[in-house]
């Protein structure tokens, strides 16, 4: 079962640059969520998706987007990177409001 | 807005012993959701434990059990047995209607053999 895989693992973008990190999870869950980890902090919500086409901002959605055109699929978007934005970034799923989250294994995005 | 707070930073135990990881959250609802997620260096958010507020008696998976005192809004991590495996970061996590998963800050576990 590969459950929610997050690509890439690993990425290191210039200022200014843009990108795209993709979530997909195998398990039909309605409920998908973009996290950002930083140290010393827990895991903050930046969006999250109650279902295919819908989107919402989390607690720091500045300077993101997301979209939910699949059901499986979350997409993440830098427009315009700031070194700020240097995080481990973590993708989860669940199947309802009330059923736990299945997390990816993040990823270590570095912006210098 | 909901708040979980972490006290302890980092924890010891010696192998086979137990350990009490401590957690309290503020909040008006009074139909959440708690969890313990557990963060090995590899990184992997695991689920170890949740509790529904609703429940009065406390959730126990094998070695781990919680104690919830709703009224004082407590909700502590028991390991008993400690295993090398059980080191990691563990983060309490508190769930209610905006279904927003709100994480405190983390205690980091180390076992020592």
């Amino acid at each position: 079962n590969a459950g929610v895989t997050q690509t890439p693992k690993f990425r290191v973008l210039k200022t200014g640059q843009s990108m795209t990190l993709l979530c997909a999870q195998d398990m039909n869950h309605e409920y998908m969520y973009w996290y950002r980890q930083d140290p010393g902090m827990g895991l903050r919500l930046i969006h999250y998706s109650v279902g295919e086409g819908t989107t919402a901002k989390g607690e720091v959605p500045d300077g993101y987007n997301v979209s939910r055109l699949k059901k499986q699929n979350f997409l993440l978007g830098l427009e315009s990177a700031a070194p700020s934005q240097t995080s481990v970034y973590f993708c989860a799923s669940s199947r309802t409001v009330y059923q736990p989250q299945h997390f990816g294994d993040g990823t270590r995005l570095s912006i210098l | 807005a909901q708040t979980v707070t972490q006290s302890q930073p980092e924890m010891s135990v010696q192998e086979a012993e137990t350990v009490t990881l401590s957690c309290t959250y503020d909040t008006s609802e009074s139909d959440y959701y708690l969890f313990w997620y557990k963060q090995p260096p590899s990184r992997q958010m695991i689920l170890v434990i949740r509790q529904e507020a609703y429940k009065q008696q406390n959730a126990t998976e094998n070695r781990f059990s919680v104690n919830f005192q709703k009224a004082a809004k407590s909700f502590s991590l028991k390991i008993s047995d400690s295993q090398l495996g059980d080191a990691a970061m563990y983060f309490c996590a508190y769930r209610g209607a905006t279904n927003k998963l709100i994480f405190g800050t983390g205690t980091l576990l180390a076992v020592q053999p």
